[in-house]
């Protein structure tokens, strides 16, 4: 099984600064199609999910370009260029590349 | 507008069983995967089952191989999950979540609460 390990698991950030979260898998994330699964979703207070970054670095749509993926391998960081209040919850990564499996949460808070 | 509805959660006795439903609307049910996610109260998110379009290819964690079942009926745009011998700690909040070609989990529904106690 392929673990995910997301660091730190909780952040207090300052509006109009930057933030960061790293994420490390067990194995590669790297498929034989050449594209690599790993995804940041954030869940804000009392809302589902909600996809914010597709294969390491691509924004879904209606994503705010503040909002940042980037690594390869097994080595990922999803960084928020200026905080803004609206951006508190809950950040996960998640792996498809076998299955899916998800980091344990970082939780933003202003 | 792609919307998904979860239904069928409720409080059930241990040894239990239940039926979930997610009814989809706003795109091609048939085209995509579709998924069970879970959450138990204040943790973080597990993927529960996986199904592909056709319903041929059927993933499950190994925490509810053998006791769940995931299924789906294109004709309804319906996605379900059958929860037989039902434990404390399968008790969460489960979200049904699509998957649409390479992007997983692109949309969720609003999920649907499963409390498992006697």
């Amino acid at each position: 099984d392929i673990v995910m390990t997301q660091t730190p698991l909780s952040l207090s950030v300052t509006p109009g600064q930057p933030a960061s979260i790293s994420c490390k898998s067990s194995q590669s994330l790297l498929h034989s199609d050449g594209r690599t699964y790993l995804y940041w979703y954030l869940q804000k207070p009392g809302q589902s999910p909600q996809l914010l970054i597709y294969e390491v670095s691509s924004r879904f749509s209606g994503v705010p370009d503040r909002f940042s993926g980037s690594g390869s391998g097994t080595d990922f960081t999803l960084k928020i260029s200026r905080v803004e209040a609206e951006d508190v919850g809950v950040y996960y990564c998640m792996q498809g590349i076998r299955l899916k499996t998800f980091g344990q949460g970082t939780k933003v808070e202003i | 507008e792609v919307q998904l509805v979860e239904s069928g959660g409720g409080l059930v006795q241990p040894g239990g069983s239940l039926r979930l439903s997610c009814a989809a609307s706003g795109f091609t049910f048939s085209t995509c995967s579709m998924n069970w996610v879970r959450q138990a109260p204040g943790k973080g998110l597990e993927w529960v089952s996986s199904i592909s379009g056709n319903g041929d290819y059927i993933y499950y964690a190994d925490s509810v191989k053998g006791r769940f079942t995931i299924y789906r009926d294109n004709a309804k745009n319906s996605l379900y999950l059958q929860m037989n011998s039902l434990r404390a700690d399968d008790t969460a909040v489960y979200y049904c979540a699509r998957d649409q070609q390479v992007v997983d989990l692109d949309y969720w529904g609003q999920g649907t609460l499963v409390s498992v106690s006697s």
